[in-house]
């Protein structure tokens, strides 16, 4: 499967918890965005990353989250201390970078807060 | 504030007809436009997308349709087919390519056969 890769699918945690949510991009892509998704919403852009830098983490509340995307192995979104308003989809996205080359998103980690 | 608008959450076409899905945007600065199809449970995939310098591109069944001065872009989906069935958004960059996204809220497409 050549496409963006998201583990786990689904991700239970209870408040005070760490949440980990993982990305592959697709082969060749080294441009990795991530999206939030709260119910009956559009996506809201959290961050954007290359390869061991951050673009553009405007959309990154300040607190708790955290994102990563090392030389080698998967992007990481972290939420630290997770709190109810946690709960949404999280979709990552990857691009070539170069222009009028569009975002291909994964198939998301829906997380839910106990 | 909500950069990117779809003003309408349903839409309901009969099997065969023409689909016509519309977004506003607000943000001059925005020049690349697309527009995504999602499934439950799945991500967006990707369907079309227009550049600022030109006013429509088409592919096969999908053709997107701009108007910079009205600040407005619209899908056509023709003839709709009951596998079109799912909720489409649309989504605008300032810079060509590898820059964030600013999605609509989406407009639920049901075919009816």
């Amino acid at each position: 499967n050549a496409g963006v890769m998201q583990n786990p699918r689904h991700l239970v945690r209870r408040r005070g918890q760490e949440a980990r949510l993982r990305c592959s991009p697709m082969k060749g892509h080294s441009h990795v965005y991530w999206y939030r998704q709260l119910p009956e919403e559009g996506l809201k852009f959290m961050v954007y990353l290359q390869k061991e830098n951050i673009i553009d983490e405007s959309g990154m509340p300040k607190e708790r989250f955290s994102a990563e995307f090392p030389k080698e192995g998967p992007s990481i979104l972290r939420i630290q201390q997770v709190v109810r308003g946690d709960s949404a989809a999280y979709f990552c996205a990857s691009s070539e970078g170069y222009s009028n080359q569009p975002q291909h998103f994964g198939d998301g980690t829906r997380l839910s807060i106990l | 504030d909500q950069q990117v608008k779809q003003n309408s959450p349903s839409l309901s076409v009969q099997e065969g007809r023409i689909s016509i899905l519309n977004c506003d945007y607000t943000n001059s600065m925005f020049d690349y436009f697309l527009w995504y199809k999602k499934y439950p449970a799945e991500g967006p995939t990707f369907l079309i997308s227009i550049s600022s310098i030109k006013d429509k591109n088409e592919d096969g069944r999908f053709t997107v349709f701009l108007n910079k001065s009205a600040k407005h872009l619209s899908l056509h989906i023709v003839p709709s087919q009951p596998g079109d069935s799912a909720v489409y958004f649309c989504a605008a960059s300032e810079r060509q390519g590898a820059q964030k996204l600013v999605f609509g809220q989406g407009t639920r497409l049901t075919i009816n056969p």
